[in-house]
């Protein structure tokens, strides 16, 4: 079974500077998707960013950039000005390439300081 | 395009009752899911429909149950309420093809007495 796994429970991070949070997961196929969900106070989960596994290249859209590492099964985030609206709770996911059931990490919780 | 939306938003149950959760996907996604979040478990897959066939099945009891119709709109059902169902249902939505993205909605809050 797939599992993955957030090992930072709660990150602060003063407002402007960077911050990287950390995600490792397990499995034994080749063809995978991952992603990063926000949570803020609303519960609305919202799509931050994705990575397919077969892509080498890092995925980044504007302030927010990953460091996709294959072989050691490791996938951070990177978030950097950080901005008082990125205070949320941040999830971790994985999906393989069939069907769409997303595995879930147990979140981290990011405080951003003014 | 509007976006995922649920009803009801919140819902308090008692034990043994039944309840109902709607989940209308984004205009022309096929595929719905439906994931549990409470503080003990985290985020876990119940299941996804596809064109009004279940997809996939997430390790739950049979009390737990779900369709979809012809318009996609999913309907999850949960049977004999127990405490330990009170939680965050979140519903996601896709064009259902390996390549697409989830999008989530706001959620349903159950809380079971």
């Amino acid at each position: 079974a797939q599992t993955v796994t957030q090992s930072q429970p709660e990150m602060s991070v003063q407002e402007a500077e960077t911050v990287t949070l950390s995600c490792t997961y397990d499995t034994s196929e080749s063809d995978y998707y991952l992603f990063w969900y926000k949570q803020p106070p609303s519960r609305q989960m919202i799509l931050v960013i994705r990575q397919e596994a077969y892509k080498q290249q890092n995925a980044t859209e504007n302030r927010f950039s990953v460091n996709f590492q294959k072989a050691a099964k490791s996938f951070s985030l990177k978030i950097s000005d950080s901005q008082l609206g990125d205070a949320a709770m941040y999830f971790c996911a994985y999906r393989i390439n069939a069907g769409n059931m997303l595995t879930f990490g147990g979140g981290t919780r990011l405080m951003v300081k003014p | 395009k509007a976006g995922v939306t649920q009803t009801p938003r919140y819902l308090i149950k008692t034990r043994g009752q039944q309840v109902t959760l709607s989940c209308s996907p984004i205009s022309g996604h096929r595929s719905v899911s439906w994931y549990q979040q409470t503080p003990g478990q985290g985020l876990q897959f119940l299941f996804e429909y596809f064109s009004e066939t279940q997809r996939n099945k997430g390790n739950f009891p049979g009390r737990f149950s779900g369709r979809q119709f012809s318009n996609s709109r999913s309907e999850m059902n949960v049977s004999t309420l127990e405490l330990g169902d009170s939680a965050l249902y979140l519903c996601a939505s896709s064009l259902g093809g390996a390549k697409e993205t989830q999008y989530f909605g706001p959620g349903t809050r159950l809380l079971v007495l």
